[in-house]
């Protein structure tokens, strides 16, 4: 089945430090990608489409200057959180959509600012 | 624009019990639908989904669903609980290869 892999599962920062998310589609080739962010006991929320080739489309009051997203091959899309602050620590989950077969998501990465 | 209601936060359920979650969707067109679990710090594992065919999905670890058009629901089941099924579970739905929007979960909690 198709998987995909997120790195790092966990990562710690300074404030004002950026951080940098992996997405990779392991067996299949994904045009598409999404980026999801997960505060505790809640749900995700959408913040942005990765496209392959062209911007990504982000979601009303996601800050696309904060969250850099790249998708520059047809399997990796990443997300580099600038400058980052503790607002921003969260649980960020990114997913790819195969044609016909729906989505999978990846495991996820913890980021916690101090 | 499509949403997804799911109606209890909170589903507490004796263990060895049946259990239903409930989910109610809105869309002007056709849609995929899902049902995702979470375990505490860790991803999103699929249990089931329907894109099309027979309505009553089968998924992994005993659970299915009822995609019922009428009611707008896909209501998820299964006959009969185990501790390890403690667990927040998402509903979810998409338009074909689009973006796939997220109910607000909600919390199985087995008693023993």
């Amino acid at each position: 089945g198709a998987v995909v892999s997120q790195h790092p599962s966990r990562v710690i920062c300074k404030s004002g430090t950026s951080v940098k998310i992996e997405c990779r589609s392991l067996d299949f080739q994904a045009t598409t990608m999404f980026w999801y962010r997960q505060f505790p006991k809640q749900s995700l929320m959408l913040m942005a489409t990765s496209n392959e080739g062209s911007k990504a489309t982000y979601e009303q009051g996601v800050e696309k200057d904060k969250f850099l997203i790249n998708h520059a091959s047809l399997t990796l899309s990443t997300l580099t959180v600038t400058s980052a602050h503790p607002e921003d620590s969260s649980f960020y989950i990114c997913s790819a959509s195969r044609t016909g077969d729906g989505y999978t998501f990846g495991s996820g990465t913890r980021l916690t600012v101090v | 624009a499509q949403s997804v209601t799911q109606l209890d936060s909170q589903v507490p359920v004796f263990e060895e019990a049946p259990v239903e979650l409930r989910c109610n969707y809105s869309s002007s067109v056709s849609v995929y639908l899902f049902w995702y679990v979470q375990y505490p710090n860790q991803g999103l594992q699929l249990l089931l989904k329907y894109l099309s065919g027979s309505t009553l999905v089968k998924g992994i670890n005993g659970f299915e669903a009822e995609f019922n058009k009428s009611q707008t629901s896909f209501h998820l089941r299964k006959p009969s609980v185990h501790i390890s099924d403690t667990a927040e579970y998402f509903c979810a739905v998409a338009q074909r290869d689009d973006k796939i929007i997220f109910g607000k979960g909600t919390r199985l909690h087995i008693l023993p």
